[in-house]
């Protein structure tokens, strides 16, 4: 059975660095192809993709946000990190980590963390 | 970079038939798999189609797509429309370095 669960704060002021984890469990990050990535929602608007690394270490960001965004994996410990620089009101989102193969769907999703950020 | 434009909304009675439209603004739809993800309130999204036209188990067959080149677009089409199918749906794609998200469809039954 394959798992995501997100995890980090609530809320966060302007100007702070989020830091988000995603433990996941029923796959491996070492195997050939795999991925995850992590994709935002703020209330009541569209999906978001923000940052995708696969198993070779290989890291995807989005454009006009990549100056802002780091994604690391821990495969020993089943874990991505996403951090998200100078946060802003904007930011404010359920943010959800999500499994990939290649150029497959997002085909397994965590609940999602709501993040809220203050000004 | 491209756009994936979806119309905001679509509406139908049960038993009937809609289909959602995800229009790429540039690059071939047909060169990169779209997926589409249905979204009800409150959770996570879940695949219903997934490179451009297979269904995951458990999803049933009144969820079809397609890919028309032609239009550079891929569309999304329910029928017999129950209404559990109210939700909020999106298609997805990508590029070389990256992934992109449609807008979102919000499907109402009515």
């Amino acid at each position: 059975q394959i798992t995501l669960n997100e995890s980090g704060p609530t809320m966060v002021k302007g100007t702070q660095t989020l830091t988000l984890s995603c433990t996941f469990s029923g796959f491996s990050l070492s195997t050939s192809g795999v991925g995850v990535g992590w994709i935002r929602q703020p209330p009541g608007k569209a999906l978001e993709w923000l940052a995708l690394i696969y198993w070779n270490d290989g890291k995807l960001y989005r454009p006009s946000l990549e100056s802002r965004l780091t994604i690391t994996k821990d495969t020993s410990k089943n874990q991505v990190v996403l951090t998200m620089t100078n946060m802003g009101p904007v930011d404010t989102a359920t943010y959800y980590c999500a499994r990939r193969v290649r150029h497959g769907d997002f085909d397994y999703w965590g609940r999602g963390t709501l993040v809220t950020v203050s000004s | 970079n491209f756009v994936l434009t979806q119309p905001h909304s679509v509406s139908g009675s049960p038993g009937k038939t809609i289909t959602i439209s995800c229009s790429r603004s540039s690059g071939n739809i047909a060169s990169n798999f779209v997926h589409w993800y249905q979204q009800r309130p409150g959770q996570s999204p879940t695949t219903v189609i997934y490179e451009d036209f297979r269904r995951p188990s458990g999803v049933p067959d009144r969820f079809s797509a397609s890919i028309d080149s032609s239009a550079n677009s891929a569309s999304l089409t329910i029928s017999g429309l129950k209404t559990e199918d109210e939700a909020d749906y999106y298609c997805q794609s990508h590029d070389t370095n990256i992934v992109v998200f449609g807008g979102g469809t919000k499907l109402t039954v009515l």
